[in-house]
């Protein structure tokens, strides 16, 4: 059964900071790993999406890296800003595309 | 393009009665997942169609929790009776994957169905 964990699970920056968020999975035979963002009170908002095939998705200020064989994922965030506090979720994708969740990371940046 | 309807935003209810969720997914897409988000927790897959059959329903609470998607579009999931520990945010995603592949299985979010169980 896949378990997805994610360190830390809070975290705050100051404004401009670059930071690293952290994903391991412990099931290395995924179909893909996607990065979401939750507001307070919203629905998910999709990120990024790395294949199995692939080692990195860039997008803007966002770079997301996977290594499946050390089952971790992370996620880039280059000068943060305030508009970046949100929940961070990672989930791996099995064979019929169901997602696991990580339980977030939750960032906080400070103007 | 249009996203991921879901309503009711918000319902609160009495533990014991019953409550039902709407979600019409994105245009197109065969596959629907219904997910349980418990506060403070990622969310949980409770059910997963493609079409109007399922393809993985292994944590849904059979006894009190049903899903159906008839026509294979919009679907229904339905909670009697409520248990305190319902109290949870239900989110609705759609996918264009089918069982034949050829897609990236992205999923795509509805807002969510804020449920309160007292």
């Amino acid at each position: 059964k896949q378990e997805v964990t994610q360190i830390p699970a809070a975290l705050s920056v100051p404004e401009g900071e670059n930071l690293v968020l952290n994903c391991s999975f412990t099931d290395s035979a995924i179909y893909n790993l996607q990065w979401f963002r939750q507001d307070p009170g919203k629905g998910l908002t999709s990120l990024l999406l790395i294949q199995s095939s692939q080692r990195e998705q860039t997008s803007g200020r966002l770079n997301a890296s996977l290594d499946k064989s050390s089952g971790r994922s992370t996620l880039y965030i280059a000068a943060s800003q305030p508009g970046d506090s949100a929940t961070y979720l990672c989930a791996a994708s099995g064979s019929a595309r169901q997602l696991t969740f990580g339980s977030g990371t939750q960032l906080t940046v400070l103007p | 393009e249009a996203g991921v309807a879901q309503s009711p935003r918000y319902k609160i209810i009495e533990k014991r009665q019953s409550v039902a969720f709407w979600c019409n997914p994105i245009s197109g897409h065969a596959t629907l997942y219904w997910y349980q988000q418990i506060l403070g927790q990622g969310p949980k897959l409770l059910i997963q169609f493609q079409n109007n059959g399922v393809v993985d329903d292994s944590q849904l609470p059979k006894d009190r929790f049903s899903a159906e998607r008839l026509k294979g579009v919009d679907s229904t999931l339905k909670i009697q009776p409520a248990k305190l520990e319902d109290s949870a945010v239900y989110l609705c995603a759609s996918s264009l994957w089918r069982l034949a592949g050829g897609e990236t299985g992205e999923l795509f979010f509805g807002e969510g169905s804020r449920l309160t169980v007292l």
